[in-house]
């Protein structure tokens, strides 16, 4: 299994629509996982952080299941401006805590 | 403010040509990194600084030398550019990598390099 995972996508989902993606990962000691929004042409901003079992603000939810090894992210009401690529981050490699391992994305787009 | 900011924005080059690329980060932060993002969109970690000390060196050729003369800035040197080398690097800083309250990476802009 490759050490981050996600479906590219895209994703073409109606203004008001609830989508979610997963993200897969090997490194069964991590702890700590991110979600990181990519607009088009512009740099990776964090979106959630995801510690436990999940995280919740506003239209956005990450849940974890560590058995599996999956963490997801569900947007709820989507907006236009959700259209992006959504980023799942894993600490892995030797040097936990230290690198950031990037999935390759999975992209959005919310059509009016 | 900018948070972490990178110079240039765009580099076009000839191959074989030296180039550097800056990074300074106003945070207060003690982590410092490069990620290259390919032409299709993988952003993979160069490099790791902490405190002006290298952490991680992942596969990079030995072409890419990072220099930190202070724990703000990390430039990014680049020798004999090759054509496999156009991407955008993004620098990027956090103030504890290992601390999960404060692990969160701020990116600069990125310098879109382009080799000819």
């Amino acid at each position: 299994r490759k050490e981050v995972e996600q479906d590219p996508g895209p994703f073409n989902v109606p203004e008001g629509a609830t989508v979610a993606f997963n993200c897969t990962y090997s490194n069964s000691a991590s702890q700590s996982f991110f979600w990181y929004r990519q607009d088009c042409r512009k740099e990776p901003k964090l979106l959630m952080s995801v510690y436990s079992s999940g995280n919740e603000d506003g239209r956005f939810t990450a849940q974890l299941n560590r058995a599996s090894q999956y963490i997801s992210l569900l947007i709820r009401d989507s907006k236009l401006s959700d259209s992006a690529t959504y980023l799942c981050v894993v600490p892995g490699g030797d040097n936990y805590g230290q690198n950031f391992v990037f999935g390759p994305g999975t992209r959005l787009s919310v059509l009016p | 403010d900018t948070a972490v900011s990178q110079t240039p924005k765009y580099l076009v080059t000839q191959m074989g040509n030296d180039k550097s690329i800056k990074c300074e980060q106003n945070l207060g932060h003690d982590t410092m990194y490069w990620y290259k993002q390919d032409s299709k969109k993988f952003l993979k970690i160069m490099f790791s600084y902490n405190n002006k000390e290298l952490i991680i060196n992942e596969t990079v050729p030995n072409r890419f030398s990072p220099k930190s003369p202070d724990k703000a800035h990390l430039n990014l040197h680049i020798n004999s550019l090759e054509l496999g080398d156009s991407a955008v690097y993004f620098c990027a800083s956090s103030q504890d990598p290992a601390d999960s309250s404060y692990n969160e990476q701020f990116f600069g802009p990125g310098t879109r390099l382009t080799v000819l």
